[in-house]
């Protein structure tokens, strides 16, 4: 178990709509990353957090957002889905940005119908 | 400049055998390379990771080579078994931070 924590772990919606992935980091880690690993994209990096401000941008698209919140949990949003956003989505976290290694929660498979 | 490409893509070992699985990056300011396994149902989890000053880095049944002349690092799993039947990513990153990813390798270990 890596101590990072995300709800829920499937999640089933229709296109248009909005959700939000909830993530925990380990312990004492003031660091939160979100990737999305499709099929077809690999393990793709959408953004960083460091105890509450973002740190890093990848490949996140405007209709997804982020924040994390004073007590370091992070929540993803993700809006007006569509059929290509089903995927897996994972969060990370690490004690500093500089540090490494990222821990992996279990992520959220998000399926859009 | 950012990408990390991998190789190959699935692989097929039999028990007892060495799994080799290879990397390669363009980006000479990546400065940590590490190996994720990932099984069906669970996120990433460290493997072992080197930095570029040594050229070599063994855990166990498990080797990472890095060639830094040539771009190049790659996962050796001696001994392979069953249970390593997972998928393999290779990632790097600069000064820590978030990690590029390779994508993927799909290991199979026949009995």
């Amino acid at each position: 178990d890596s101590g990072v924590t995300q709800t829920p772990k499937h999640l089933i919606t229709a296109t248009g709509q909005r959700v939000t992935l909830r993530c925990s980091p380990r312990s004492g880690d003031l660091s939160v990353y979100w990737y999305q690993q499709s099929l077809d994209q690999g393990l793709q990096f959408l953004i960083q957090y460091y105890n509450g401000e973002e740190r890093a941008k990848g490949n996140i698209l405007e209709r997804f957002s982020a924040q994390q919140f004073p007590d370091l949990h992070s929540e993803l949003n993700l809006s007006s889905l569509e059929l290509g956003d089903s995927a897996l989505y994972f969060c990370a976290s690490s004690p500093r940005p500089e540090d490494s290694p990222l821990h992996f929660g279990n992520g959220t498979r998000l399926t859009v119908t | 400049q950012q990408q990390v490409k991998q190789s190959p893509q699935s692989l097929i070992v039999q028990k007892g055998g060495i799994s080799i699985i290879n990397c390669a990056y363009e980006n000479t300011a990546f400065d940590y390379f590490p190996w994720y396994q990932q099984f069906p149902g669970k996120g990433p989890a460290l493997l072992i990771a080197i930095r570029p000053d040594v050229s070599e880095k063994k855990e166990g049944r498990f080797t990472i080579s890095f060639n830094k002349s040539a771009k190049q690092f790659s996962l050796h799993i001696m001994d392979s078994q069953p249970g390593d039947s997972a998928t393999y990513f290779c990632a790097a990153s600069m000064l820590g931070g978030k990690l590029t990813f390779g994508q993927g390798t799909i290991l199979t270990v026949h009995p």
